[in-house]
């Protein structure tokens, strides 16, 4: 069965430091999407990315933060300049009106 | 801004019984429902959506009710078996089509989750 892939399982960063968090969604999925967990809370929407272009993006999603599909297969999130208030498990997903996820990399911003 | 609420944040039931999660939202228009079951160090797993144009869905042991009068669906487990043991999320979208050079938007709002705990 397909699956939505990322990598690392755990990033551990300086705050000021740059991240990238990479996925690999689903094949023949078109639209992609990253959200976010910080420990305790909701999970969040951030970005949705469709055509090579975010389709939609949440308050959270400011310009410390990119996306990008560098290939066919890889979409990737960077956070150019991490905040401690960054640290959180960040999913990766892909589909439609049903989406799926993958495990989830766990930021620590110290 | 809580439009997804899942008010039991955790809920125990013993093996073989049914299982009912529930969630409430504000959101009139939200149009398009979603179950998630996440176990830790993992991401949500999908098992269950449902359209606001029905009122249940029903896979295997999984069946999701909609009252779009009262903004609130329900998920029962039945039976409920210990590896059901995990938290639930409850998401909703307003699915928007066309919206972005043809695409469309399918964010979703989660819940903050009810733990489920199946004991034998």
């Amino acid at each position: 069965e397909p699956e939505v892939t990322q990598t690392p399982s755990h990033q551990v960063t300086q705050m000021g430091q740059e991240v990238i968090l990479r996925c690999v969604p689903i094949s023949n999925h078109l639209y992609f999407y990253w959200y976010r967990q910080i420990l305790g809370q909701k999970v969040e929407f951030l970005v949705s990315f469709y055509n090579n272009e975010i389709s939609e993006k949440s308050e959270i999603f400011d310009d410390q933060f990119s996306v990008e599909r560098p290939d066919g297969s890889n979409f990737t999130l960077k956070i150019r300049s991490t905040k401690l208030e960054d640290s959180a498990m960040y999913f990766c997903g892909s589909g439609e009106y049903e989406q799926y996820f993958g495990p989830g990399t766990r930021l620590t911003v110290t | 801004d809580q439009q997804v609420k899942q008010n039991s944040p955790s809920l125990s039931v013993q093996e073989g019984r049914i299982s009912i999660l529930n969630c409430d939202y504000t959101n009139s228009m939200f149009d398009y429902f979603l179950w998630y079951k996440k176990y830790p160090a993992e991401g949500p797993t999908f098992l269950i959506s449902i359209s606001s144009i029905k009122d249940k869905n029903e896979d295997g042991r999984f069946t999701v009710f909609l009252n779009k009068s009262a903004k609130h669906l329900s998920l029962h487990i039945v039976p409920s078996q210990p590896g059901d043991s995990a938290v639930y999320f409850c998401a909703a979208s307003e699915v928007l089509l066309g919206v972005n050079s043809g695409g469309s938007n399918y964010k979703l709002t989660f819940g903050k989750g009810t733990l489920l705990t199946v004991n034998p």
